[in-house]
């Protein structure tokens, strides 16, 4: 079955940088987008960006654009986001979610999500 | 970006009650909306998308409507399984997220 594995807890000081990874598995990795969202603790969901595996487009959400990378690895099936020059107001948890397809319009949704990954900026 | 806005912030009904949620997008969206439930302490779910279509493990008492800027998901019939915050999500050109709605037992 569909599942997305992403990898353990974080700690970084402000204006560091943080990598997660998010492996799929149970599923074509190139026929579905990888969509990234966070949500710091008790607070809502916030879209970040979106990748397609098989093309490598990208589009983010205005407020990370310039310090959000997302990249995938087509032979292991593993997504990854980048964010750079980190601020306390970083600290959330950091989910992956396999979207509906590739396709532009459905590639921002989550239809099976990851774990989760905590990322905490102190 | 598009601004989601939903309403109310929070809400409680008796089990058997009938629940809804608004959402709001600040320019039309057609029906790229998607709600999604997130149970407490839980990674959030996919409940409808296309505005109206649900998931296949979505009890038929959820339902959603709407078109362009205005959209309803409605919970007929309340369960205690209920318990969770909603978010709709507009997702044609730059996906964004309203701000959700606590759903409570009362």
């Amino acid at each position: 079955q569909v599942h997305l594995a992403q990898s353990g807890p974080e700690v970084r000081r402000p204006g560091a940088s943080v990598k997660v990874s998010c492996r799929s598995s149970g599923y074509p990795f190139n026929h579905y987008a990888i969509t990234w969202v966070r949500q710091a603790r008790g607070h809502g969901l916030e879209w970040m960006g979106w990748i397609n595996p098989h093309t490598g487009r990208t589009r983010f959400a205005q407020k990370f654009q310039d310090r959000i990378t997302l990249t995938t690895d087509t032979s292991t099936t593993t997504s990854y986001m980048d964010l750079r020059s980190l601020r306390s107001d970083d600290t959330a948890v950091y989910y992956c979610a396999r979207s509906m397809g590739t396709a532009i319009s459905v590639a921002g949704t989550g239809d099976y999500w990851g774990q989760g990954t905590l990322v905490t900026v102190s | 970006d598009i601004q989601m806005t939903q309403s109310p912030s929070s809400l409680s009904a008796s089990v058997g009650g009938r629940v809804t949620i608004t959402c709001r997008a600040s320019q039309g969206i057609s029906n790229y909306l998607a709600w999604y439930q997130q149970r407490p302490g839980e990674v959030p779910k996919l409940l409808i998308y296309d505005a109206s279509t649900l998931r296949s493990w979505v009890p038929s008492r959820f339902s959603g409507s709407g078109s362009g800027t205005d959209f309803t998901l409605t919970i007929n019939s309340l369960q205690p399984e209920d318990i969770a915050t909603y978010y709709c999500q507009a997702y044609n050109t730059v996906p964004a997220f309203g701000g959700g709605t606590k759903v409570e037992i009362k």
